[in-house]
């Protein structure tokens, strides 16, 4: 069965520094792989998804994620951190042939320090 | 566009107490999905319906039932709440049951079961 592991269920940056959120992924077929991004008291919504193609996906609010098949990963990145990018990040992968079920991580909450 | 909409908001139940969750969309998707969400856990699938007049369990379908009204609604029912209960239950519909596809969240019900 296909899993996600989030590395660090907290991470804390100061405003304008780089974001990394840290995503593993564990499939025995290609995987499709998303980042959703969860706002305080608000639903999941999508920041960027790889499905195919290229490996280095770019998303809303300028994150980007790279894909990386020899090390199983798929993290997330932004170079300089906004106090609205706060909110928890959440991994996924979608798993199966016909019909699918998303697998999601246990997320990791982004602090962002003045 | 409304997107995904839930109701109620909020509910506090006592053990043993019924209730229904209603969901509705208005993106004309044919997939629709009830997850849970709990602290460290991440979203764990309920229930899900690939499509109007179909629904299958999900990781954590045990204490629930669901209805596919039709192609916009998408009920969750506790019969007899349990503690184990409490969380945030988000409603999410998507396009199609496919690896590939974007899901869309409401933003959610709070429930807590004294």
């Amino acid at each position: 069965a296909q899993s996600v592991t989030q590395l660090g269920s907290h991470v804390s940056v100061s405003e304008g520094a780089l974001v990394l959120l840290r995503c593993n992924y564990s499939s025995s077929v290609p995987p499709y792989l998303f980042w959703y991004v969860q706002y305080p008291n608000q639903g999941l919504q999508l920041l960027l998804k790889y499905t195919t193609g290229a490996t280095l996906v770019k998303g809303i609010n300028g994150f980007e994620a790279e894909f990386k098949k020899s090390e199983t990963s798929f993290h997330l990145t932004k170079p300089s951190a906004h106090m609205s990018d706060a909110a928890e990040y959440f991994c996924a992968v979608s798993e199966g042939t016909g019909g699918f079920k998303t697998i999601f991580g246990a997320g990791t909450r982004l602090f962002v320090k003045a | 566009n409304a997107g995904v909409t839930q109701t109620p908001k909020f509910q506090v139940l006592k053990t043993g107490q019924s209730m229904t969750l209603q969901c509705a969309q208005d993106m004309n998707h044919n997939s629709m999905y009830w997850y849970r969400q709990d602290p460290g856990m991440g979203l764990r699938l309920i229930y899900y319906s690939a499509s109007e007049g179909t629904t299958d369990k999900g990781e954590v379908p045990n204490g629930y039932n669901v209805s596919r009204l039709n192609k916009r609604e998408f009920s969750l029912r506790l019969e007899s709440a349990a503690p184990s209960q409490t969380s945030v239950y988000f409603c999410a519909s998507s396009e199609e049951q496919i690896r590939t596809d974007t899901q869309y969240f409401g933003p959610g019900t709070r429930l807590t079961v004294l």
